[in-house]
């Protein structure tokens, strides 16, 4: 079975403080995701990589293809970053859809 | 209606009773999904459409069908709902075309059947 995994599960942090959350998937993809879902929230949907890194703001997303991982960096953090971060993938040749990581818990205090 | 739109926001259901969650999608996408949301599990694909007319399978199916009548409109029914299908349910929807776009989510369903 393809598996997204996550990491950490949970992480509380201190305002400011620069945040990292790894994925790892197990065979080729087209495209990564990073979403975003607030409790008791909808997802949104933060960044889409096939290569490379993007920038949005206080958050970058960086792929490597070859290792099949991928990073969210949040930097200056604050207490509206809280909230549930998941990865999801697009593999290649396989049924349509996503196929999701559990998600990491993110709290940053003030 | 911008974006993506599902209908009821939350629903208590008699286990045995059939229930169709609605989503309407105003972006024009070809491609829409049904996922369901469980604690512990994540997110898990139900049944997608690439193309208005065209459906497909997902990882947990069973109990679950869908229809594709037309581009804005992806409906997905319960047909004797039972407590195991107690869960969140989010649509989404994407661009199928060769550089597929983001995913947009609705606002998710939550479904408690006793």
């Amino acid at each position: 079975k393809n598996e997204v995994e996550q990491s950490p599960q949970n992480l509380t942090a201190q305002e400011g403080e620069f945040i990292t959350i790894n994925c790892s998937y197990s065979v080729g993809i087209s495209a990564l995701h990073w979403l975003q879902q607030h409790p008791g929230g909808g997802i949104v949907s933060l960044f889409m990589l096939s290569s490379g890194k993007k920038k949005h703001g206080r958050l970058i997303a960086t792929i490597n293809i070859q290792e099949k991982h991928s990073s969210l960096h949040i930097t200056a953090s604050h207490p509206r970053d809280s909230a549930v971060y998941i990865c999801a993938v697009r593999y290649r040749g396989g049924a349509d859809g996503l196929t999701f990581g559990k998600g990491t818990h993110l709290i940053i205090q003030p | 209606i911008a974006g993506i739109t599902q209908a009821p926001t939350s629903q208590i259901l008699a286990a045995g009773r059939r229930m169709t969650l609605r989503c309407t999608q105003d972006m024009r996408h070809n491609a829409m999904y049904w996922y369901r949301q469980d604690l512990g599990l994540g997110l898990r694909l139900i049944h997608y459409s690439n193309t208005a007319g065209t459906t497909g399978k997902g990882e947990v199916p069973d109990g679950y069908s869908v229809s594709r009548a037309n581009t804005d409109d992806f409906p997905l029914t319960l047909a004797s709902a039972v407590p195991s299908q107690t869960s969140v349910y989010f649509c989404a929807s994407s661009d199928s075309g060769q550089g597929r776009t983001e995913a947009f989510f609705g606002q998710g369903t939550r479904l408690t059947v006793v």
